[in-house]
């Protein structure tokens, strides 16, 4: 069955430091797409960055960076010089098939809440 | 600026009480999902919709409606809502493909 793992349901970094979060993932298909997304305390869902499963280059967007390997169904979500704002909860996500028929449906892990400190 | 408006924000209801969560968004995407998300579970999908008129459901439907009448309106309803439906409830969408989803601002509900 398709799914996604977080291990890390809460994780504390240092300002200016980098961390990593973990995602793993389970699927059969060939093609898919794997996102992250940051939650703040508002409550709103955020994308910050994205990896197709064809990809051979990994994914980067600002401070973030995807981590993606593909034979270890792993995808983890690289902050550089994490920040204040950057406290929230991220979700990692995968979405299978493209094309017609495609039902786009994205599967979420269960989130790893993310504390900076100054 | 392209985005999905659900509303109301937050919502208070009692047990029993018919309600409707709507969605809109103004970017023709075809595909428009609903989600709820609860601690420790992440979101799961509920209802999802490929295009007018084409509805089906995800992974916990049990308890809502949906309806796609128009392509940029998703309403979700709960005939009879139960305490077990307070959750965060999202609306997204996408245009398919590689694109990413734009999920509208999140609406808290409480039954008691």
């Amino acid at each position: 069955a398709q799914k996604i793992t977080q291990t890390q349901p809460g994780m504390f970094v240092q300002e200016k430091e980098a961390v990593t979060l973990d995602c793993t993932y389970d699927t059969s298909d060939q093609s898919y797409g794997l996102f992250w997304y940051k939650q703040p305390s508002s409550g709103e869902m955020i994308f910050l960055i994205y990896q197709g499963s064809y990809d051979e280059q990994n994914a980067t967007e600002g401070r973030y960076s995807l981590n993606f390997q593909k034979a270890r169904k792993s995808a983890n979500l690289v902050i550089s010089a994490s920040q204040l704002g950057d406290s929230a909860m991220y979700f990692c996500a995968m979405r299978e098939g493209f094309g017609g028929g495609a039902t786009n449906k994205l599967i979420f892990g269960t989130g790893t809440l993310l504390a900076v400190q100054p | 600026e392209a985005q999905v408006t659900q509303n109301p924000r937050y919502l208070i209801t009692v047990t029993g009480k018919k309600l409707t969560v709507t969605c809109s968004q103004n970017m023709n995407h075809e595909y428009m999902s609903w989600y709820r998300q609860d601690p420790g579970l992440g979101l799961r999908q509920i209802y999802y919709s490929m295009n007018v008129e084409v509805t089906d459901k995800g992974d916990v439907p049990e308890g809502y409606k949906v309806s796609r009448k128009e392509k940029r309106n998703f309403p979700l309803i709960l005939e009879s809502p139960s305490p077990n439906q307070t959750s965060l409830y999202f609306c997204a969408s996408t245009g398919g493909g590689s694109y990413g989803y734009t999920f509208g601002s999140g609406t808290r509900l409480t039954v008691v």
